[in-house]
């Protein structure tokens, strides 16, 4: 089945900073990427998705883009604010309904 | 915006008791999961339901664990026989259909003593 690695497991950045995340799947059917963002406590809120006919995904201060070939893709965070401060979590899915599988989250500290 | 929604926020039960984990999801959605975190670890999938049986499920959805949607709007988790070791969050999720988002509910901390 899927597996997806993620790194790092944790991340600081000074404020106004760029973080970048990564993460690689094993499971070439997949086709699916959503970034979750989880509070402490909180629900996994989707905050960027990409599908595997596009390259590269835009949204304000976040990106994410996708290498097919090597089976990684990675969250891009621009100009890092303190409320950004979160566990991320990338995950991968096979067409259709099946479940989303996830990797292990990365802890982004931004400090002030 | 239309959320999923879960109750109880957090359950305390002894080892060996029954629980039931209660969730609705959005009103249109099709598509329903169960996923659970462990403190500090990943989100890991549970179990699938569409069409009112299960789709798929994973190798921690043994025979102790149950779900049902007795209604329109609820959909729920059962765990009859509780372990010091299912103790986590839970997490009830939802999407509309093929290839959409999936929402998830706030969760249920489970702590079982």
């Amino acid at each position: 089945g899927e597996n997806v690695e993620q790194h790092p497991s944790t991340l600081s950045v000074q404020e106004g900073d760029s973080a970048v995340i990564k993460c690689t799947y094993s499971d070439s059917a997949s086709n699916y990427f959503p970034w979750y963002k989880q509070e402490l406590g909180k629900r996994p809120q989707l905050i960027i998705d990409i599908r595997s006919n596009v390259g590269e995904k835009k949204d304000q201060r976040i990106a994410v883009t996708l290498n097919k070939t090597a089976k990684h893709f990675s969250l891009h965070i621009t100009e890092t604010q303190p409320e950004d401060s979160a566990v991320y979590f990338c995950a991968a899915r096979v067409a259709g309904n099946t479940p989303l599988v996830f990797g292990k989250g990365t802890r982004l500290s931004v400090i002030a | 915006e239309p959320e999923v929604t879960q109750t109880p926020s957090h359950q305390v039960t002894q080892m060996g008791q029954e629980v039931i984990l209660r969730c609705v999801p959005i009103s249109n959605h099709l598509y329903f999961y169960w996923y659970r975190q462990i403190l500090g670890q990943k989100v890991e999938f549970l179990v699938s339901f569409y069409n009112n049986e299960i789709s798929e499920k994973s190798e921690i959805f043994d025979d102790q664990f149950s779900v049902e949607r007795p209604d329109g709007s609820n959909f729920t988790l059962k765990i009859r026989s509780t372990k010091l070791e299912d103790s986590a969050m839970y997490f009830c999720a939802s999407n509309a259909g093929v290839g959409y988002e999936q929402y998830f509910g706030p969760g249920t901390r489970l702590t079982v003593t």
